[in-house]
């Protein structure tokens, strides 16, 4: 079955402890992504990668971290979590070229941190 | 950059009546307009896309329309029902970055 993977689903933590939220998708895709949500703000883009090794930032990069060592993972860091960054994070992942660019999301990972 | 504009971000509407949400976009070279749903609690899932050559595209009660000149595309929901309650995103994809630029989305509500 074709799909986004990630882990934790549900995380509290405290101010500091570093963390990391790993993705992982099994449909070859060249592009994965990082988002937050918040209510009333939508869809932020936090990192995106196009290719292994390649990564760039997206709309709200300040206080994240992101590797594209291989192809189906995109792990998410928080070095220092801040309350800030209580959010719902999804990873997405979709092709670069074909018929269609449908972006595919994961789960989502909600975060707490007091 | 793009820059997308999405409205209303709140619809109420009858079982059975129509929906349109609308989007506006500043990049004339985009190519792809998808639409997603996100229930309450779940993540994003694509319901449709449209690509620049085409000006409409219909899948049972959901339809999009594309106008290139005015830049903006529209999604059409007939004959709601309750199901249908949930927040609805458009996006556009950038022609230089190749990012998905997502509109503010709109919750519609289906009242029965």
């Amino acid at each position: 079955e074709a799909q986004v993977t990630q882990n934790p689903r549900y995380l509290i933590t405290v101010t500091g402890k570093k963390l990391t939220v790993t993705c992982s998708q099994n449909m070859n895709h060249e592009y994965m992504s990082w988002y937050r949500q918040d209510p009333g703000l939508g869809l932020r883009q936090i990192y995106y990668s196009m290719n292994v090794e390649v990564t760039d930032k997206g709309d709200v990069p300040e206080g994240y971290k992101v590797s594209r060592k291989e192809k189906r993972n995109f792990p998410l860091i928080l070095e220092s979590p801040s309350p800030n960054q209580t959010s719902l994070y999804f990873c997405a992942s979709r092709p670069i070229a074909g018929a269609t660019y449908e972006q595919y999301f994961g789960p989502g990972t909600r975060l707490t941190v007091t | 950059g793009e820059n997308v504009e999405q409205h209303p971000s709140t619809l109420s509407v009858q079982e059975g009546d129509s929906a349109v949400i609308k989007c506006t976009y500043s990049d004339s070279a985009s190519n792809y307009f998808p639409w997603y749903k996100q229930e309450l609690g779940k993540r994003p899932q694509l319901i449709i896309d449209i690509r620049s050559n085409v000006g409409e595209k219909k899948d049972q009660r959901i339809a999009v329309t594309l106008n290139k000149t005015a830049k903006h595309f529209s999604l059409h929901i007939t004959e709601t029902q309750p199901e249908d309650s949930a927040v609805y995103f458009c996006a556009v994809i950038d022609s230089g970055t190749y990012k998905y630029i997502f509109g503010t989305g709109t919750r519609l509500k289906v009242l029965a």
